[in-house]
């Protein structure tokens, strides 16, 4: 079955980057980009970008061009996301989504000082 | 960016009745292909969401077919019908037609 397991819990300082994993299962990797969304505590769903997982070009939308990268582990059928300089702000769940049809569980990003 | 309404923001329903969610679009959502990208999600407590139906009107995978959507270039409607405990959460509408895709502030299904 199609599955997308997303990395663990993370606590960090502001200032600091944080990395998050996405490894798929039960499909080939390359036939579906990957998308990326955030959901900052209590709020609704921001889409930030999305993979080509064929090519490794990504696609962010504004507010995230600055800080934000996409880049894959094709041979282990894993997309990652990486926040560099975190700020309260970042706080959130992030949520790997295949093509928006199946998502993962999502991985809680705390920032705190 | 296109902007998505979704109304209501909270929808008190009685388990066993009938609910309408409508989102509207500041923009057609027809795309040059001829689709329209528009799809609902449902988000449970403490669950990443899971689409519901995709391009307007069609099922994803194992959804019931108590749920369903209609709708064309901006105005759109998901209706659940012979609402069950576990379609409680929180529906949101997304358009992948315009770059940057956008999603409805959500809707908040509860019980009356």
């Amino acid at each position: 079955q199609i599955q997308l397991v997303q990395s663990g819990p993370e606590l960090k300082k502001p200032g600091e980057s944080v990395k998050i994993s996405c490894k798929a299962s039960g499909y080939t990797f390359t036939d579906y980009a990957m998308n990326w969304v955030k959901q900052a505590p209590g709020n609704g769903l921001k889409w930030m970008g999305w993979i080509n997982t064929q090519t490794g070009k990504p696609t962010y939308a504004d507010d995230f061009k600055q800080r934000f990268v996409f880049s894959l582990e094709t041979s282990a059928s894993t997309a990652y996301l990486q926040i560099n300089n975190l700020n309260i702000e970042d706080t959130a769940t992030y949520f790997c989504t295949r093509s928006i049809d199946y998502w993962g569980q999502g991985v809680m990003v705390t920032v705190s000082s | 960016d296109v902007l998505m309404t979704q109304t209501p923001v909270s929808l008190p329903v009685s388990l066993g009745g009938q609910v309408s969610i409508s989102c509207r679009s500041s923009q057609s959502l027809v795309h040059s292909d001829g689709n329209t990208y528009l799809h609902w999600y449902l988000q449970k407590p403490g669950q990443s969401p899971q689409l519901l139906i995709y391009r307007v009107s069609n099922r994803f995978s194992g959804v019931p077919d108590r749920f369903s959507g209609s709708g064309s270039g901006t105005d759109f409607t998901l209706k659940i019908s012979r609402v069950e405990p576990e379609d409680l959460g929180v529906y949101y509408c997304l358009q992948s037609t315009h770059f940057p895709l956008t999603f409805g502030s959500g809707t908040k299904l509860e019980i009356k």
